[in-house]
């Protein structure tokens, strides 16, 4: 079974900083995708950015991006020019490219923009 | 374009009285559909999921059950709430097939059990 695992429970940095949210996973699975989602206060769930393991190159969507190592099993999440509207719970995510879809999610890491 | 809604938003229940909560999608034809409960602060739990009309796999023993009477709407049900039922639980959809698109996320309902 996959096992996703984020061990900042909480982190806080200032507005306009950089910061990175670790994530290691476990899996004998070849190709899968990887995902980070961003819950705020609301506690909507937004999907924030997406990996396809079998692509080396790093995804991007304008102020986050990743840094996947497979060899490692390690998905960061990078947040430049971070902003108030940042500051939420992140989730990192496993998806088996076959089957039903399902998501393994971690636990979590809170993560507050002080201004 | 698709969205997925959820209601009601709140939901304060009886021990012992039973509970419905209703997720429907819109924009897509065939989505696989997810019931998750979140508890305070915590990660989410992946209780129930359907990859198609009247097809539930439970990922979790519980007091809960799930249906599928349509294809793109999705009920949580008990015929008797427990304490421990209280949290937020939130539905979501997937594209079916391998694009790994990922799973997107109604409101949520916010449920209280006293």
């Amino acid at each position: 079974a996959q096992t996703v695992t984020q061990s900042q429970p909480e982190m806080s940095v200032q507005e306009a900083e950089t910061v990175t949210l670790s994530c290691t996973y476990d899996t004998s699975e070849n190709n899968y995708y990887l995902f980070w989602y961003k819950q705020p206060p609301s506690r909507q769930m937004i999907l924030v950015i997406r990996q396809e393991a079998y692509k080396q190159q790093n995804a991007t969507e304008n102020r986050f991006s990743v840094n996947f190592q497979k060899a490692a099993k390690s998905f960061s999440l990078k947040i430049s020019d971070s902003q108030l509207g940042d500051t939420a719970m992140y989730f990192c995510a496993f998806m088996k490219l076959w089957g039903a879809q399902k998501l393994v999610f971690g636990q979590g890491t809170r993560l507050t923009i002080n201004p | 374009s698709q969205t997925i809604h959820q209601w009601p938003a709140t939901l304060v229940q009886p021990v012992g009285s039973p509970l419905s909560l209703e997720c429907t999608v819109e924009g897509t034809s065939n989505p696989n559909l997810y019931w998750y409960r979140q508890a305070a602060g915590r990660g989410l739990q992946l209780l129930f999921y359907s990859v198609g009309i009247g097809q539930i796999s439970s990922e979790v023993p519980q007091n809960l059950s799930a249906s599928r009477p349509q294809d793109r709407q999705f009920i949580l049900s008990s015929k008797k709430l427990l304490l421990s039922d209280s949290g937020f639980y939130l539905c979501a959809w997937s594209q079916t097939g391998t694009s790994g698109t990922g799973q997107y996320f109604g409101p949520g309902t916010r449920l209280t059990v006293l």
